[in-house]
């Protein structure tokens, strides 16, 4: 089955900094990427995603690049600010199987 | 939130008993899933569900049971809770947008679970 490593586990970076989050996975046929995060004390909420057919995608801050051939996708915020401190999870998804694979998560500390 | 609910949200038990917590939908959703959140794993799958009584099992399914007779609620089982399982349980719904190719997984408040 579907395996998914992230990297790093804890990340601290000074507010204003770009924040870099990387994961892979191991099987080829996924093809659906979510991020999630998850702020302390509540669900898990989805912040972006990107498809396999897709390499990048950009959401204000936030951007998510996928390298299929590597099984490599990675989460970057720019400009990083308070609020942005939380665990982020990625995901793996094939879709004929609707089972989602998560990382183990990645604490991010932005520090003011 | 997808009109998703859980029940109990805290509950402590002891090793040995059964417990099952409930999760409730308002929104006639197909999938359904159970998962557990522990330090430095994740979010793990235990099982899940595409129909009434259609389930499956997901990674960590040892120890656990699933039921679903109504499309709204979906019920997990510990038949003899251990130590063990003490976690974050989270239940999820999954719904496809069309409009946006995404596959958004709305996960419920959650349930603290802990086996003394």
């Amino acid at each position: 089955g579907e395996n998914v490593e992230q990297h790093p586990s804890t990340l601290s970076v000074q507010e204003g900094d770009s924040a870099v989050i990387k994961c892979t996975y191991s099987d080829s046929a996924s093809n659906y990427f979510p991020w999630y995060k998850q702020e302390l004390g509540k669900r898990p909420q989805l912040i972006i995603d990107i498809r396999s057919n897709v390499g990048e995608k950009k959401d204000q801050r936030i951007a998510v690049t996928l390298n299929k051939t590597a099984k490599h996708f990675s989460l970057h915020i720019t400009e990083t600010q308070p609020e942005d401190s939380a665990v982020y999870f990625c995901a793996a998804f094939e879709t004929s199987y609707d089972k989602v694979i998560f990382g183990p998560g990645t604490s991010l500390s932005v520090i003011p | 939130d997808a009109g998703i609910t859980q029940s109990p949200r805290h509950k402590v038990t002891e090793t040995g008993t059964p417990v099952t917590l409930r999760c409730h939908q308002t929104e006639n959703h197909r999938y359904m899933y159970w998962y557990r959140q522990d330090p430095g794993h994740g979010l793990r799958l235990i099982h899940y569900s595409y129909g009434v009584k259609d389930t499956d099992k997901g990674e960590v399914s040892d120890g656990y049971s699933v039921s679903r007779s109504k499309t709204e609620d979906f019920l997990l089982t510990l038949e003899s809770a251990t130590s063990s399982q003490t976690s974050v349980y989270f239940c999820a719904i999954s719904e496809w947008r069309g409009s946006s190719s995404s596959y958004e997984q709305y996960f419920g408040p959650g349930t603290r679970l802990t086996v003394t």
